[in-house]
């Protein structure tokens, strides 16, 4: 069964921490997606990353910055997490090209910032 | 910026009912969509791709695409409690790279 796993489930961090998500996928997908949801305003996409050390800036990148140093694991980088930051932060990846194959979700990581 | 967009709902349907859940996209270019649903605290799981005009089923899920019209409909038919969730309708993002997402809409099935 294919699997991505989200290292945190819940997260509070303080206002100004730099705070890491990590994401890692077991199923040798090459393509890895960070989106943030939040209500009334849906998934949205922060980056992306189509293979290692490659990177795409999505529709809401200010902020954040992403690490894909390996294949499996994309990480989510807040360099000075703000109040405005917190949401639930979901990882996906896809084999392909997304157009063919959809994207499978981690579980989200629920990330406060006071 | 291309858009998907929703009803939020909630739509409410009885056991046993068909629920019809539409989505309405900007992009004239967009090929490939995608339902998924989301329950409450969950991530969402892909149901059901489409591509091409027409019908698609799947068991008790079929998916509609009108490009015409630009609009992708969901039906579920024999409606249970269990399908009550978040419904988020997708589509490409103009360069094809990522997937852009409706809000969702709410269905509640009551027993």
């Amino acid at each position: 069964d294919v699997k991505v796993t989200q290292s945190s489930r819940y997260l509070v961090k303080r206002t100004g921490e730099k705070v890491f998500l990590e994401c890692v996928q077991d199923m040798d997908h090459e393509n890895m997606f960070w989106y943030r949801q939040d209500p009334g305003l849906g998934l949205r996409l922060i980056y992306f990353s189509y293979d290692v050390k490659m990177k795409e800036k999505g529709d809401i990148p200010e902020g954040y910055s992403v690490s894909r140093e390996k294949k499996e694991r994309f990480s989510l980088i807040l360099e000075s997490a703000s109040t405005n930051q917190t949401s639930m932060y979901l990882c996906a990846s896809s084999l392909g090209p997304a157009v063919d194959y959809g994207y499978t979700f981690g579980s989200g990581t629920r990330l406060t910032v006071v | 910026q291309k858009e998907v967009e929703q009803n939020s709902g909630p739509l409410s349907v009885p056991e046993g009912a068909i629920a019809s859940l539409n989505c309405t996209y900007s992009d004239r270019g967009s090929q490939s969509f995608f339902w998924y649903r989301q329950y409450s605290g969950k991530s969402p799981e892909l149901i059901m791709s489409i591509y091409s005009n027409g019908d698609k089923e799947d068991g008790r899920f079929t998916a509609q695409l009108n490009k015409a019209s630009q609009y992708v409909s969901l039906l579920i038919r024999d409606s249970q409690p269990s399908d009550s969730a978040t419904y988020l309708c997708a589509a490409f993002n103009q360069a094809g790279t990522a997937l852009i997402f409706g809000k969702g809409t709410t269905l509640s099935v009551s027993s």
